[in-house]
């Protein structure tokens, strides 16, 4: 058990519906990351928040969201939903204190998420 | 961009060596990952390298060669419970965005 707690593990949804994943960092974790990861595809990073500030952006779409609240939770929203969004959503989490970069991920369970 | 590649799959046998190679070439280098993913399962650390050289965690080893771009994690005495997809990734620059190669399936055989 990494400590970071991913809500839903499944999620099945039509096209054009919106959806929200959740993300419970390691107990004392400042950052979140958000991954996608398709059968097709590796990891693709999406965005990375560092105590409630956004502080990274990848390849991520307009129709996603992402924030990180004072408890220092995150949620990932997915709107106008396409059948390509179909993936596992990873969250990630790390101490980051802002001194160290490269600090080693703790990744959740992923959320399954089936657009149909 | 990053460009990261790794094999697509590797076969072994119970308590063979394998090694997978893995070649990068990034806008900056801030260190070199080696992550274990089981089919179905978060990925989990392996190792991390930012110095060239070998580090030697128990079966599990990892090298780095800054100056040819290339990395490869060495397992050792392979057991069933290695199958599993090996994910090497690389820290391009001082903004974290750690970027992952595709993977490479290691299946380990009887």
């Amino acid at each position: 058990d990494s400590g970071v707690t991913q809500t839903p593990k499944h999620l099945i949804t039509a096209t054009g519906q919106r959806v929200t994943l959740r993300c419970s960092p390691r107990s004392g974790d400042l950052s979140v990351y958000w991954y996608q990861q398709s059968l097709d595809q590796g990891l693709q990073f999406l965005i990375h928040y560092y105590n409630g500030e956004e502080r990274a952006k990848g390849n991520i779409l307009e129709r996603f969201s992402a924030q990180q609240f004072p408890d220092l939770h995150s949620e990932l929203n997915l709107s106008s939903l396409e059948l390509g969004d179909s993936a596992l959503y990873f969250c990630a989490s790390s101490a980051r204190t802002g001194g160290s970069i490269n600090e080693k991920l703790f990744f959740g369970s992923g959320t399954q998420l089936s657009v149909l | 961009g990053q460009n990261i590649d790794q094999p697509t799959e590797m076969t072994a046998t119970e308590g063979a060596i394998v090694q997978i190679n893995c070649t990068y070439q990034t806008s900056g280098f801030n260190g070199l990952f080696w992550y274990q993913q089981h089919a179905g399962e978060a990925p989990t650390f392996l190792s991390y390298n930012v110095l060239d050289g070998l580090e030697e965690k128990g079966r599990f080893s990892s090298f780095l060669s800054r100056s040819k771009g290339y990395s490869y994690l060495l397992l050792k005495e392979l057991q069933m419970k290695d199958s599993a997809s090996y994910l090497c990734a690389v820290s391009p620059s001082n903004d974290y965005k750690l970027s992952f190669g595709a993977g490479t399936t290691v299946t380990v055989r009887a």
